[in-house]
């Protein structure tokens, strides 16, 4: 019972364009998100996230979009750079629970 | 500023071995985690602990145990090492459990073979 999807297992998008990840979620519980990025042989890291209660968040090159109805979400970024390649996690919270539930990661490959 | 230190960052064992994976963040949170990651599967939560004193089972705790040291260390240990549990496993902190302004940090992993 995957709650959390990512299922774009990869991409590939030219150095300068727009990079568009994407996330659907099935628990209309979930009120927090959160996007983590991984390089090989790293632990992830943090990149940004958004509350239930916005439907975007920016951070320079960086945008969350939130698509309540649709329990959908998105991450853009632009201009995409060669350092944009990594796996990136979403990733979500209910309240009250104890654990994040992670995708299960989209490949960011970024061609120059 | 090392964050979180994972030890080894390799790891061989056959079928049946036991083995202890380490793990120590200088960071002064108080939560830590253990996740594993699995091709297709994400990151899914095996243990973790809230504070100091304290441990949890999360998604899939089977097979595993863990021992919160003090604030700083957060040990797994495999008694009894399957197939099933190669992987790699990635340790986590964060100031608090699972908060919005608190995301987690994590180590760089332990790559674990089990023949």
């Amino acid at each position: 019972d995957q709650q959390v999807k990512q299922n774009s297992p990869s991409l590939s998008v030219q150095e300068g364009r727009i990079s568009i990840l994407n996330c659907d979620y099935t628990n209309s519980m979930f009120d927090y998100f959160l996007w983590y990025k991984k390089y090989p042989a790293e632990g992830p890291t943090f990149l940004i996230s958004i509350s239930s209660i916005k439907d975007k968040n920016e951070d320079g090159r960086f945008t969350v979009f939130l698509n309540k109805s649709a329990k959908h979400l998105s991450l853009h970024i632009v201009p995409s750079q060669p350092g944009d390649s990594a796996v990136y996690f979403c990733a979500a919270h209910s309240r009250g629970a104890q654990k994040l539930v992670f995708g299960q990661g989209t490949r960011l490959t970024i061609n120059p | 500023n090392a964050g979180v230190t994972q030890t080894p960052k390799f790891q061989v064992l056959k079928t049946g071995q036991s083995m202890t994976l380490q793990c120590a963040q200088d960071m002064n949170h108080n939560s830590m985690y253990w996740y594993r990651q699995d091709p297709g599967m994400g990151l899914r939560l095996i243990y973790y602990s809230a504070s100091e004193g304290t441990t949890d089972k999360g998604e899939v705790p089977n097979g595993y145990n863990v021992s919160r040291l003090n604030k700083r260390e957060f040990s797994l240990r495999l008694e009894s090492a399957a197939p099933s549990q190669t992987s790699v496993y990635f340790c986590a902190s964060s100031e608090l459990l699972s908060s919005y302004n608190s995301p987690l940090h994590f180590g760089n992993g332990t790559r674990l073979t089990v023949t």
